[in-house]
């Protein structure tokens, strides 16, 4: 079966300092990587996604970028964090191909910018 | 991707049948219909998927009309624990490889003792 995980699940950074976000997908080839994040009480924000290694297209263009190293493997990343970049951040995973949206979620991740 | 709109929120209470309806009125000839329930501090999950008619899980029931203009998620006898934000996405995926996702508001249902 398949699974996805990411991390860490919660980390406290201050204004400024870089952020790395990992995630990896096992049971699956080429599946479509997405980012997303989730400030407090709203919607989801698609940050990211991925057809394939390399392949990122993104969003929106703000200071955070993606790279996915590795057919499975989506890494989200900040230079230097803002304050507004905290929030809840969710990688998922789809099957190219696949009828309708049918997306599958990892544990996600807070941010918390200090 | 076709725009999909909900409530933004719904209340009931224990027991109680809930109908949330989601309006897509651009939905294309290969596009899906699919619910997602999300609770607080976790990733949305799937719910169910259609393309026309009825379509039933253990979960819930999901009715789509001829025009598949707008679609009903129908949630039997609710409890406490359903309370949670539920999001309608609408889309094909089959011819599109590059598969962007995007999530609408959703609708946030709130169930009461």
């Amino acid at each position: 079966s398949q699974t996805i995980h990411q991390w860490p699940a919660t980390l406290v950074q201050p204004v400024g300092s870089p952020l790395s976000l990992e995630c990896t997908v096992e049971g699956t080839s080429n599946p479509n990587l997405y980012w997303y994040r989730q400030a407090a009480g709203r919607g989801l924000q698609l940050l990211f996604y991925s057809v394939g290694i390399g392949q990122i297209s993104s969003e929106v263009p703000q200071n955070l970028s993606a790279s996915r190293p590795q057919d499975r493997q989506f890494i989200l990343s900040s230079k230097k964090l803002l304050l507004s970049d905290s929030g809840f951040y969710l990688c998922a995973w789809s099957v190219p191909g696949s009828s309708g949206n049918t997306i599958y979620f990892g544990e996600g991740s807070w941010l918390t910018v200090v | 991707l076709a725009k999909t709109t909900q409530p933004i929120s719904m209340d009931s209470y224990e027991g109680q049948e809930v109908n949330i309806t989601c309006s897509h009125n651009n939905i294309a000839t290969n596009d899906y219909i699919t619910w997602y329930q999300q609770f607080p501090s976790q990733g949305p999950r799937f719910i169910i998927q259609g393309y026309k008619t009825k379509v039933t899980n253990e979960v819930a029931s999901l009715f789509i009309p001829a025009d598949r203009k707008s679609s009903t998620l129908s949630l039997p006898r609710v409890s406490l624990s359903d309370t949670a934000v539920y999001y309608c996405l609408v889309g094909d995926g089959v011819y599109s490889s590059a598969s962007k996702i995007i999530f609408g508001s959703g609708t946030r249902l709130s169930i009461r003792p």
